[in-house]
C-alpha cells in the first residue's frame, strides 16, 4: 500500500524567511497530493493541493511542487509569519476504483516561525 | 464559511463502554470519513462512507466500530466496547467529490480509562 514519508519533523525559521517541507510517496499510481495545516487543538485544514498532471501550483505565499518521476512533492512557504507556526501534514491518495478517498498522511512537520 | 462540526469535543469513558461520536458534515457533501490521531502521531484513515454504505475501511476499523448516517445531516461513529488503545483524537471529514478536498472537523478527544 501507499506510504508517505515527510521531512523534517521539526523546522524553525526566522520571520520573513522561507520554509520548505518535503514528502516522498511509494505508490506511483497516487494522483492527488494535498497539504494540511493543523493548529493546536484543531482539525487539519486544507491549505493547498496538487494533482499529478500538474508540476507546480501557487497560492499567494504558498506553493507546492511535484516530481512524479522521483515520487516526491514539496511545500514552500515564503515570507513566513508567526501565524504560519503549526504542524503541516502532506498526504497522498492512492488511485483506486470506486467512490472512495483514502488519504495517507505523512508524519507531520512542526514549523516554528520565530519573530 | 461552511464547516464540519463534531460533538462532543471531549469524551471520557470507562473501558468496555460504548461511545458514539457525532458529526455534521458540510451540507452538500456526499462523501464522509472518519480518521483518528493518536497523540503525537500521524492522522490515520478509519473508514469512508458514500451512498449510505461503507466504501472502504482500514484494518483499524474492526467489528467494534460502526458508522451510520441516521438522517440527512448527521454522521456517527460508534465504538461498541472501548479499549484503552482507542484513546485518540477522532476527526470527521467530508468532501463533495471523490478523492479530493477533504474538510475536517475540529475533532473529538476520546479518553478511555
Amino acid at each position: 500500500g501507499e506510504n508517505v514519508e515527510q521531512h523534517p519533523s521539526t523546522l524553525s525559521v526566522q520571520e520573513g524567511d522561507s520554509a520548505v517541507i518535503k514528502c516522498t510517496y511509494s505508490d506511483s499510481a497516487s494522483n492527488y497530493f494535498p497539504w494540511y495545516k493543523q493548529e493546536l487543538g484543531k482539525g487539519p485544514q486544507l491549505i493547498i493541493d496538487i494533482r499529478s498532471n500538474v508540476g507546480e501550483k501557487k497560492d499567494q505565499r504558498i506553493a507546492v511542487t511535484l516530481n512524479k518521476t522521483a515520487k516526491h512533492f514539496s511545500l514552500h512557504i515564503t515570507e513566513t509569519q508567526p501565524e504560519d507556526s503549526a504542524v503541516y501534514f502532506c498526504a497522498a491518495t492512492p488511485k483506486v476504483g470506486g467512490a472512495t478517498n483514502k488519504l495517507i498522511f505523512g508524519t507531520g512537520t512542526l514549523l516554528a516561525v520565530q519573530p | 464559511e461552511p464547516e464540519v462540526t463534531q460533538t462532543p469535543s471531549h469524551q471520557v469513558t470507562q473501558m468496555g463502554q460504548e461511545v458514539i461520536l457525532r458529526c455534521v458534515p458540510i451540507s452538500n457533501h456526499l462523501y464522509f470519513y472518519w480518521y483518528r490521531q493518536i497523540l503525537g502521531q500521524k492522522v490515520e484513515f478509519l473508514v469512508s462512507f458514500y451512498n449510505n454504505e461503507i466504501s472502504e475501511k482500514s484494518e483499524i476499523f474492526d467489528d467494534q466500530f460502526s458508522v451510520e448516517r441516521p438522517d440527512g445531516s448527521n454522521f456517527t461513529l460508534k465504538i461498541r466496547s472501548t479499549k484503552l488503545e482507542d484513546s485518540a483524537m477522532y476527526f470527521c471529514a467530508s468532501s463533495d467529490r471523490a478523492r479530493e478536498k477533504l474538510f475536517f472537523g475540529s475533532g473529538t478527544q476520546l479518553s478511555v480509562l
